[in-house]
């Protein structure tokens, strides 16, 4: 989707590294989502955001970290507990209301090195 | 029983075959019901909604049938465009708090359009 940034598009991790995924969004939604998606496999939710300074984990937030000081952008940090990152990064969001769809970014590719 | 399951796939059909998805859902509270479309390597992308009287766009139809649990989608005419991965969504209820709710996404089917 055009009102969503998620920058960079590949990033590389080495060991005990933390690395900081960016997503931003222009689109004036209220909740924004981030999932992860490894090869062969469903999405799964890291965390979300519904407004600004708050955030909830979803199903598998451990090893990651997020911040929501602006409405417009949602952050992701991969810290260096979660010990197999390797994956394709989704940032989502949404107006918050039921049957509203989410939309995507397009995406980072997370590998290590 | 898994929350989301779609037909295993994949589907491979000709240039211009009709071709229809199966996904089910668990939870009979779900409230909304989507179809994404997912491209290699790239984001999901929405297909359409799924809406509870059946609804069409152009040479795809989405039914749902909440009695049984399960939505459809068909796809007339296929085009080598349409070879992609199909994502049954399903909304499961408000998260934590109100203001969201978590959509659940099924593994997907994957689609060849041969020519």
């Amino acid at each position: 989707d055009g009102g969503i940034t998620q920058s960079p598009k590949y990033l590389f991790r080495k060991e005990g590294q933390n690395v900081t995924l960016s997503c931003e969004q222009n689109l004036n939604h209220d909740a924004m989502y981030w999932y992860r998606q490894d090869p062969g496999q469903g999405l799964r939710l890291i965390y979300y955001s519904q407004i600004v300074n708050d955030f909830q984990k979803g199903d598998i937030a451990e090893g990651y970290s997020v911040s929501r000081e602006k409405k417009e952008s949602f952050p992701l940090t991969v810290t260096s507990a979660q010990k197999n990152p390797t994956a394709f990064y989704l940032c989502a969001t949404s107006t918050g209301s039921f049957n509203q769809p989410q939309h995507f970014g397009d995406g980072t590719r997370l590998s290590i090195l | 029983r898994k929350e989301v399951e779609q037909d295993p796939g994949p589907f491979n059909v000709p240039e211009g075959a009709t071709v229809a998805f199966n996904c089910t859902y668990s939870n009979s509270a779900s409230q909304s019901f989507f179809w994404y479309r997912q491209d290699c390597r790239k984001e999901p992308k929405l297909l359409m909604s799924v809406y509870s009287s059946g609804n069409e766009d152009g040479r795809f139809t989405a039914q749902l049938n909440r009695a049984s649990q399960y939505i459809s989608l068909l796809i007339r005419d296929s085009k080598l465009s349409d070879s992609a991965t199909y994502l049954c969504v399903v909304n499961l209820g408000p998260l934590s708090g109100a203001g969201s709710y978590q959509l659940t996404f099924g593994k997907g089917t994957k689609l060849s359009v041969i020519p």
